[in-house]
Protein backbone atom coordinates (compact mmCIF):
# COMPACT_ATOMS: atom_id res chain seq x y z
CA UNK A 1 0.00 0.00 0.00
CA UNK A 2 1.84 2.74 -1.43
CA UNK A 3 1.90 6.16 1.39
CA UNK A 4 2.97 8.43 -1.19
CA UNK A 5 2.09 8.69 -4.49
CA UNK A 6 3.59 9.75 -7.50
CA UNK A 7 1.13 9.21 -10.50
CA UNK A 8 2.94 10.88 -13.53
CA UNK A 9 6.33 8.62 -14.08
CA UNK A 10 7.45 11.12 -16.65
CA UNK A 11 7.12 14.42 -17.55
CA UNK A 12 8.59 16.51 -20.41
CA UNK A 13 8.18 20.35 -20.70
CA UNK A 14 9.66 23.20 -23.13
CA UNK A 15 12.65 25.00 -21.58
CA UNK A 16 11.45 28.42 -20.15
CA UNK A 17 7.90 26.72 -19.22
CA UNK A 18 6.54 25.91 -16.19
CA UNK A 19 7.25 22.07 -14.95
CA UNK A 20 4.61 21.05 -12.74
CA UNK A 21 5.41 17.66 -10.27
CA UNK A 22 2.30 16.44 -8.11
CA UNK A 23 2.37 14.48 -5.23
CA UNK A 24 -0.42 12.46 -3.07
CA UNK A 25 -0.34 10.83 0.30
CA UNK A 26 -2.78 9.23 2.40
CA UNK A 27 -1.38 9.09 5.90
CA UNK A 28 -2.70 12.14 8.08
CA UNK A 29 0.51 12.12 10.30
CA UNK A 30 2.41 13.08 7.38
CA UNK A 31 3.65 16.33 9.01
CA UNK A 32 6.80 17.50 7.12
CA UNK A 33 7.29 17.01 2.99
CA UNK A 34 10.29 17.04 0.73
CA UNK A 35 11.51 16.90 -2.63
CA UNK A 36 14.34 15.28 -3.83
CA UNK A 37 16.15 15.42 -7.25
CA UNK A 38 18.09 12.95 -8.67
CA UNK A 39 19.98 12.51 -11.75
CA UNK A 40 21.95 9.21 -13.27
CA UNK A 41 24.12 7.16 -11.06
CA UNK A 42 23.76 10.00 -8.27
CA UNK A 43 22.18 9.44 -4.74
CA UNK A 44 18.85 12.00 -4.30
CA UNK A 45 19.48 15.47 -3.74
CA UNK A 46 17.39 17.94 -0.92
CA UNK A 47 15.34 20.52 -2.77
CA UNK A 48 12.78 22.02 -1.45
CA UNK A 49 10.62 21.41 1.68
CA UNK A 50 7.47 22.71 3.30
CA UNK A 51 6.14 22.11 6.83
CA UNK A 52 2.51 21.08 7.23
CA UNK A 53 1.54 24.29 8.80
CA UNK A 54 2.36 26.16 6.08
CA UNK A 55 0.93 25.84 2.39
CA UNK A 56 3.21 27.31 -0.03
CA UNK A 57 7.53 27.63 0.34
CA UNK A 58 9.67 28.96 -2.30
CA UNK A 59 13.08 28.76 -2.99
CA UNK A 60 14.15 30.43 -5.92
CA UNK A 61 12.69 28.76 -9.58
CA UNK A 62 11.39 26.26 -7.03
CA UNK A 63 8.01 26.51 -5.00
CA UNK A 64 5.96 23.81 -3.11
CA UNK A 65 2.64 23.97 -2.83
CA UNK A 66 0.62 22.08 0.06
CA UNK A 67 -3.19 21.24 0.14
CA UNK A 68 -3.71 19.52 3.48
CA UNK A 69 -6.93 19.06 3.09
CA UNK A 70 -6.52 17.07 -0.47
CA UNK A 71 -3.22 15.48 0.53
CA UNK A 72 -1.76 16.65 -2.28
CA UNK A 73 1.59 18.66 -2.89
CA UNK A 74 2.91 20.02 -6.21
CA UNK A 75 6.30 21.11 -7.04
CA UNK A 76 6.95 24.14 -9.58
CA UNK A 77 9.78 24.97 -11.76
CA UNK A 78 9.46 28.22 -13.31
CA UNK A 79 10.87 28.70 -16.07
CA UNK A 80 12.32 24.96 -16.42
CA UNK A 81 16.31 24.51 -17.66
CA UNK A 82 17.48 21.64 -19.67
CA UNK A 83 19.72 21.50 -15.99
CA UNK A 84 16.09 20.31 -14.41
CA UNK A 85 16.17 17.01 -16.41
CA UNK A 86 16.18 14.73 -13.88
CA UNK A 87 14.27 12.10 -11.20
CA UNK A 88 12.10 14.15 -8.45
CA UNK A 89 10.76 12.02 -5.51
CA UNK A 90 8.19 13.34 -3.17
CA UNK A 91 8.91 12.28 0.33
CA UNK A 92 6.63 12.87 3.78
CA UNK A 93 8.45 12.67 7.19
CA UNK A 94 6.04 11.28 10.26
CA UNK A 95 7.99 10.94 13.80
CA UNK A 96 8.99 7.27 14.67
CA UNK A 97 9.83 7.19 18.23
CA UNK A 98 12.95 8.18 20.02
CA UNK A 99 13.41 11.42 18.42
CA UNK A 100 13.66 10.03 14.65
CA UNK A 101 11.62 10.88 11.94
CA UNK A 102 11.11 8.35 8.72
CA UNK A 103 10.74 9.56 5.54
CA UNK A 104 8.33 7.49 2.85
CA UNK A 105 9.23 8.36 -0.66
CA UNK A 106 7.01 8.19 -4.08
CA UNK A 107 8.37 6.35 -6.94
CA UNK A 108 9.51 9.16 -8.67
CA UNK A 109 8.87 11.05 -11.63
CA UNK A 110 11.40 11.49 -14.70
CA UNK A 111 11.71 15.11 -16.07
CA UNK A 112 12.64 16.15 -19.26
CA UNK A 113 13.19 20.14 -20.04
CA UNK A 114 13.39 20.04 -24.02
CA UNK A 115 15.62 23.21 -25.04
CA UNK B 1 32.19 19.38 3.55
CA UNK B 2 32.29 15.94 2.56
CA UNK B 3 29.28 14.06 2.05
CA UNK B 4 27.84 10.93 2.76
CA UNK B 5 30.26 8.27 1.07
CA UNK B 6 29.63 5.13 0.10
CA UNK B 7 31.52 2.05 -0.76
CA UNK B 8 31.88 0.23 -3.32
CA UNK B 9 30.19 2.14 -5.78
CA UNK B 10 29.48 -1.49 -7.97
CA UNK B 11 29.41 -4.73 -6.94
CA UNK B 12 29.07 -7.66 -9.00
CA UNK B 13 29.01 -11.36 -7.02
CA UNK B 14 27.94 -14.70 -7.03
CA UNK B 15 25.07 -15.88 -5.96
CA UNK B 16 25.09 -17.04 -1.97
CA UNK B 17 28.40 -14.97 -1.25
CA UNK B 18 28.53 -12.40 1.68
CA UNK B 19 28.38 -8.97 0.59
CA UNK B 20 29.32 -6.15 2.36
CA UNK B 21 28.02 -2.29 1.83
CA UNK B 22 29.86 0.04 3.60
CA UNK B 23 29.06 3.84 4.74
CA UNK B 24 30.94 7.19 6.24
CA UNK B 25 28.03 9.40 7.38
CA UNK B 26 28.80 13.28 7.32
CA UNK B 27 30.55 14.23 10.52
CA UNK B 28 28.39 15.52 13.04
CA UNK B 29 25.09 13.53 11.52
CA UNK B 30 23.74 11.61 14.78
CA UNK B 31 20.95 9.29 12.33
CA UNK B 32 21.58 7.22 9.73
CA UNK B 33 19.45 5.22 7.18
CA UNK B 34 20.10 2.67 4.63
CA UNK B 35 17.65 2.47 1.48
CA UNK B 36 17.01 0.05 -1.29
CA UNK B 37 15.83 1.33 -4.41
CA UNK B 38 14.42 -1.37 -7.19
CA UNK B 39 12.18 -0.67 -9.95
CA UNK B 40 8.97 -2.22 -8.57
CA UNK B 41 9.58 -1.02 -5.09
CA UNK B 42 10.83 2.51 -5.44
CA UNK B 43 13.23 3.45 -2.24
CA UNK B 44 12.18 1.53 0.20
CA UNK B 45 13.88 2.44 4.03
CA UNK B 46 15.70 -0.93 5.56
CA UNK B 47 16.38 -0.01 8.93
CA UNK B 48 17.67 3.32 10.34
CA UNK B 49 20.04 4.47 13.46
CA UNK B 50 20.03 6.99 16.01
CA UNK B 51 23.20 7.74 17.59
CA UNK B 52 24.61 4.38 16.50
CA UNK B 53 22.16 2.57 17.64
CA UNK B 54 19.26 0.73 15.44
CA UNK B 55 15.68 2.62 15.98
CA UNK B 56 13.59 0.62 13.13
CA UNK B 57 14.57 -2.70 11.43
CA UNK B 58 11.34 -3.70 9.94
CA UNK B 59 12.29 -3.36 6.52
CA UNK B 60 14.69 -5.28 6.35
CA UNK B 61 13.08 -7.97 3.93
CA UNK B 62 15.02 -10.75 5.71
CA UNK B 63 17.44 -12.62 8.39
CA UNK B 64 19.89 -12.72 5.72
CA UNK B 65 20.40 -9.04 5.75
CA UNK B 66 22.13 -7.42 8.81
CA UNK B 67 22.98 -3.97 9.47
CA UNK B 68 25.63 -2.14 12.08
CA UNK B 69 26.99 1.06 12.99
CA UNK B 70 29.99 0.21 15.70
CA UNK B 71 30.69 4.20 16.02
CA UNK B 72 29.57 7.73 14.49
CA UNK B 73 31.63 7.37 11.41
CA UNK B 74 31.04 3.82 9.82
CA UNK B 75 28.06 1.87 9.28
CA UNK B 76 27.59 -1.59 7.08
CA UNK B 77 24.96 -3.61 5.72
CA UNK B 78 25.68 -6.98 5.21
CA UNK B 79 23.75 -9.56 2.70
CA UNK B 80 24.50 -13.42 3.91
CA UNK B 81 24.12 -15.39 1.64
CA UNK B 82 23.10 -13.06 -1.59
CA UNK B 83 20.17 -14.01 -3.94
CA UNK B 84 19.79 -12.74 -7.18
CA UNK B 85 16.82 -10.82 -6.33
CA UNK B 86 19.02 -8.73 -3.82
CA UNK B 87 20.38 -6.87 -6.67
CA UNK B 88 19.23 -3.09 -6.36
CA UNK B 89 20.79 0.21 -5.59
CA UNK B 90 21.43 0.48 -2.18
CA UNK B 91 21.55 3.97 -0.53
CA UNK B 92 23.40 5.06 2.87
CA UNK B 93 21.48 8.70 4.45
CA UNK B 94 22.18 10.92 7.36
CA UNK B 95 20.84 14.03 9.28
CA UNK B 96 21.14 15.72 12.13
CA UNK B 97 18.31 14.73 14.50
CA UNK B 98 15.01 16.22 15.06
CA UNK B 99 12.11 17.31 13.39
CA UNK B 100 12.55 18.97 9.48
CA UNK B 101 16.21 18.08 9.35
CA UNK B 102 16.90 16.90 5.40
CA UNK B 103 18.11 13.64 5.20
CA UNK B 104 21.68 13.22 2.52
CA UNK B 105 22.25 10.76 0.48
CA UNK B 106 25.35 8.91 -0.80
CA UNK B 107 25.53 7.91 -4.81
CA UNK B 108 24.85 4.58 -3.84
CA UNK B 109 25.95 1.24 -3.98
CA UNK B 110 24.92 -0.85 -7.60
CA UNK B 111 24.70 -4.68 -6.71
CA UNK B 112 24.07 -7.23 -9.20
CA UNK B 113 24.01 -10.87 -7.79
CA UNK B 114 24.54 -13.84 -10.54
Amino acid sequence: DQQVKQNSPSLSVQEGRISILNCDYTNSMFDYFLWYKKYPAEGPTFLISISSIKDKNEDGRFTVFLNKSAKHLSLHIVPSQPGDSAVYFCAASAYSGAGSYQLTFGKGTKLSVIP
Amino acid sequence: DAGVIQSPRHEVTEMGQEVTLRCKPISGHNSLFWYRQTMMRGLELLIYFNNNVPIDDSGMPEDRFSAKMPNASFSTLKIQPSEPRDSAVYFCASSLAGQNQPQHFGDGTRLSIL
